[in-house]
């Protein structure tokens, strides 16, 4: 099982909610991502698990919140968010951290902030 | 000077010919280097991976890795309208964090 699933597929939240998005890999993979991807922009690092702690903050804002509640999966928490937050939200997971191990991506979470 | 570079293209290649695509990075510790491909509002999915200077063939795809003039490049023979996508060059830094180039679109033409 090489795969990724994220859910939900599409998401859209007005700027006073509160949502989660959740990612799940079943490949015994120890390093887990989140990415934030724009329209016609590469993927930009959000936060990054090793594991199942964090090890890489990339200076989100506090209105995004990740969570690893074991070693298969990967939430991030969103309150308060900002229409310039909509974009496609991609996990990744991979064997490890270290330097050789390729990333593996779920399908993504569209989100619309409105 | 951005850490990774890619020509954004598009590039408009016939098919049946060879897409050439290049990217080059900033970080001298990068010792992994991956190629995802990116279909339009689909995620990146790996097609390539190359550790060592040289060449890696698989399949239709070489990648061919050069440290000393931080260059590394992609190449597909005969290719096919099914290619047409987003490639995205992702050097692992020294920081083992991957930073994707801006990719470059292919467009195959029939």
């Amino acid at each position: 099982d090489t795969e990724v699933t994220q859910t939900p597929k599409h998401l859209v939240m007005g700027m006073t909610n509160k949502k989660s998005l959740k990612c799940e890999q079943h490949m015994g993979h120890r390093a887990m991502y989140w990415y934030k991807q724009k329209a016609k922009k590469p993927p930009e690092l959000m936060f990054v698990y090793s594991y199942e702690k964090l090890s890489i903050n990339e200076s989100v804002p506090s209105r995004f919140s990740p969570e690893c509640p074991n070693s298969s999966l990967l939430n991030l928490h969103l309150h308060a968010l900002q229409p310039e937050d909509s974009a496609l939200y991609l996990c990744a997971s991979s064997p490890s951290l270290a330097q050789g191990y390729e990333q593996y991506f779920g399908p993504g979470t569209r989100l619309t902030v409105t | 000077q951005k850490e990774v570079e890619q020509n954004s293209g598009p590039l408009s290649v016939p098919e049946g010919a060879i897409a050439s695509l290049n990217c080059t990075y900033s970080d001298r510790g990068s010792q992994s280097f991956f190629w995802y491909r990116q279909y339009s509002g689909k995620s990146p999915e790996l097609i390539m991976f190359i550790y060592s200077n040289g060449d890696k063939e698989d399949g239709r795809f070489t990648a061919q890795l050069n440290k000393a003039s931080q260059y590394v490049s992609l190449l597909i023979r005969d290719s096919q309208p099914s290619d047409s996508a987003t490639y995205l060059c992702a050097p692992v830094g020294g920081n083992e964090k991957l930073t994707f180039g801006t990719g470059t679109r292919l467009t195959i033409i029939p």
